[in-house]
C-alpha cells in the first residue's frame, strides 16, 4: 500500500465549481509534487514544494492553485477548471528532493471529471 | 537533453512466459538516475527500483530482474514467468542530479497485457 494517501479517489466538478484535491504523507518527506497524467500518456509534473515551499511552477493555468499548509500535507484547489482539466492528478514526494538523487513515491490519485 | 525511449507501445503474452521491456535513455549528465514505474489500471504509479549512473549492477527481485547497460544507454526489465497480476503500464524514467532539477522524465509508457 502506498504511504502517500490522496482524497478524493474521484471527483465531479461542473466549470464554475470549487473543488479541492488533498494529499498527505506521514514518511517525513520534506519534498512533495503534483502531477497530471492523461490517458494513454505518461505524467507531466505541475508543481514542486521544497520545506513547504513553491519551488517549481511548470506554467501551470492560473485555475490551479497548489498549497502546502504544512510538511505532510499537499492540496490543489481548483476553480473554473475546463473539460481538457479532465486527468488523473498524482501526488508524490521524496526525502528531500531528486535532485539529492531520491525516489519519488506516488499516491493513488484522484481521477477528475469537469463536466 | 534528457529522453527516455520505451519503443514498444503495447505488449501481449501468455500467462508463464518471458517478457523484456525496453527503455533506451540520453542524458549528457555523468550523473543520473534510472527508475521504473508499474502504474495498474487503478491509477497508483508503484516504485519497482532506482539506479544510479556508476552502479551497473544487474538486480533481480523475485521475477523482476533488471539490465543496465551504460555502453547501449539501456535499462531494461524482464519479468519472468509472468502472470495475470502483472498486467499493467509500466514507465521507464530518468532523472540528473546536475542543476537541480527536479523533473522526472518519462518514457511513453509499455502496455503490458498477460492472458490467462
Amino acid at each position: 500500500d502506498t504511504e502517500v494517501t490522496q482524497t478524493p479517489k474521484h471527483l465531479v466538478m461542473g466549470m464554475t465549481n470549487k473543488k479541492s484535491l488533498k494529499c498527505e504523507q506521514h514518511m517525513g518527506h520534506r519534498a512533495m509534487y503534483w502531477y497530471k497524467q492523461k490517458a494513454k500518456k505518461p505524467p507531466e509534473l505541475m508543481f514542486v514544494y521544497s520545506y513547504e515551499k513553491l519551488s517549481i511552477n511548470e506554467s501551470v493555468p492560473s485555475r490551479f492553485s497548489p498549497e502546502c499548509p504544512n510538511s505532510s500535507l499537499l492540496n490543489l484547489h481548483l476553480h473554473a477548471l475546463q473539460p481538457e482539466d479532465s486527468a488523473l492528478y498524482l501526488c508524490a514526494s521524496s526525502q528531500e528532493g531528486l535532485a539529492r538523487g531520491n525516489t519519488i513515491y506516488f499516491g493513488e490519485g484522484s481521477w477528475l471529471t469537469v463536466v | 537533453a534528457q529522453k527516455v525511449t520505451q519503443a514498444q507501445t503495447e505488449i501481449s503474452v501468455v500467462e508463464k512466459e518471458d517478457v523484456t521491456l525496453d527503455c533506451v535513455y540520453e542524458t549528457r549528465d555523468t550523473t543520473y538516475y534510472l527508475f521504473w514505474y508499474k502504474q495498474p489500471p487503478s491509477g497508483e504509479l508503484v516504485f519497482l527500483i532506482r539506479r544510479n549512473s556508476f552502479d551497473e549492477q544487474n538486480e533481480i527481485s523475485g521475477r523482476y530482474s533488471w539490465n543496465f547497460q551504460k555502453s547501449t544507454s539501456s535499462f531494461n526489465f524482464t519479468i519472468t514467468a509472468s502472470q495475470v497480476v502483472d498486467s499493467a503500464v509500466y514507465f521507464c524514467a530518468l532523472s540528473e542530479a546536475r542543476g537541480g532539477s527536479e523533473k522526472l522524465v518519462f518514457g511513453k509508457g509499455t502496455k503490458l497485457t498477460v492472458n490467462p
